[in-house]
């Protein structure tokens, strides 16, 4: 059974710094890897999806990497601003289901102080 | 596209009352998921349609869960004789499926459901 597991659970820095969030899995069939932001009370919204065949995503200050065969994928968010502020999640698509469904990890919160 | 949008955003209600929420995925999205995540978790998977048809369900959705998506559009989400452990946020996502296994959900705001 596939487990996500997230770490820090939650992480203070100050505005301007770089930081990297982890995510681990335990089994590495998987189809895609996706990191999402979630604001306090909100929906999801997804920041970056790495397909399994790839080893990492850019999107802005954003850049995600992903290492299958180590079960790990890593967040980096450059030059960190106050309104990074919210919990980011990874979830994986793995080959275990008929369907698409993601399986979460619980999360980091992360706040960027001004 | 509008979005995804869920009814209602909040509802408390008592132990033992029934609730429904609903669904609205973007439109031409054939795909519908719904999770469900309690306080300092992250999203579990409950259950997935694929248009009109529900293909998988989780071991989390007990006998007093059920779900309808009557016409491959919107989707309802029932819950019969509320526990307080079915408290949480219900989450509902849509997809094109034009992707495959490499395309995103998109998640609706959710409803966030207290159990008295």
């Amino acid at each position: 059974k596939q487990e996500v597991t997230q770490i820090p659970a939650a992480l203070s820095v100050p505005e301007g710094e770089n930081l990297v969030l982890n995510c681990s899995f335990t089994d590495s069939a998987i189809y895609n890897l996706q990191w999402f932001r979630q604001d306090p009370g909100k929906g999801l919204t997804s920041l970056l999806l790495i397909q399994s065949s790839q080893r990492e995503q850019t999107s802005g200050r954003l850049n995600a990497s992903l290492d299958k065969s180590s079960g790990r994928s890593t967040l980096y968010i450059a030059a960190s601003q106050p309104g990074d502020s919210a919990t980011y999640l990874c979830a994986v698509m793995d080959y275990g289901g008929a369907t698409n469904k993601l399986i979460f990890g619980t999360g980091t919160l992360l706040a960027v102080q001004p | 596209d509008t979005g995804v949008s869920q009814d209602p955003r909040h509802k408390i209600t008592k132990r033992g009352q029934n609730v429904t929420f609903r669904c609205d995925p973007i439109s031409e999205h054939n795909r519908l998921y719904w999770y469900r995540q309690t306080l300092g978790q992250g999203p579990e998977f409950l259950t997935y349609f694929q248009n009109e048809a529900q293909l998988e369900k989780s071991r989390l959705l007990s006998d007093r869960f059920s779900a309808e998506r009557p016409k491959g559009s919107f989707s309802t989400l029932e819950i019969q004789r509320t526990e307080q452990g079915d408290s949480a946020m219900y989450l509902c996502a849509s997809s094109s499926g034009l992707r495959g296994r490499l395309e995103t959900q998109y998640f609706g705001p959710g409803t966030r459901l207290l159990v008295l």
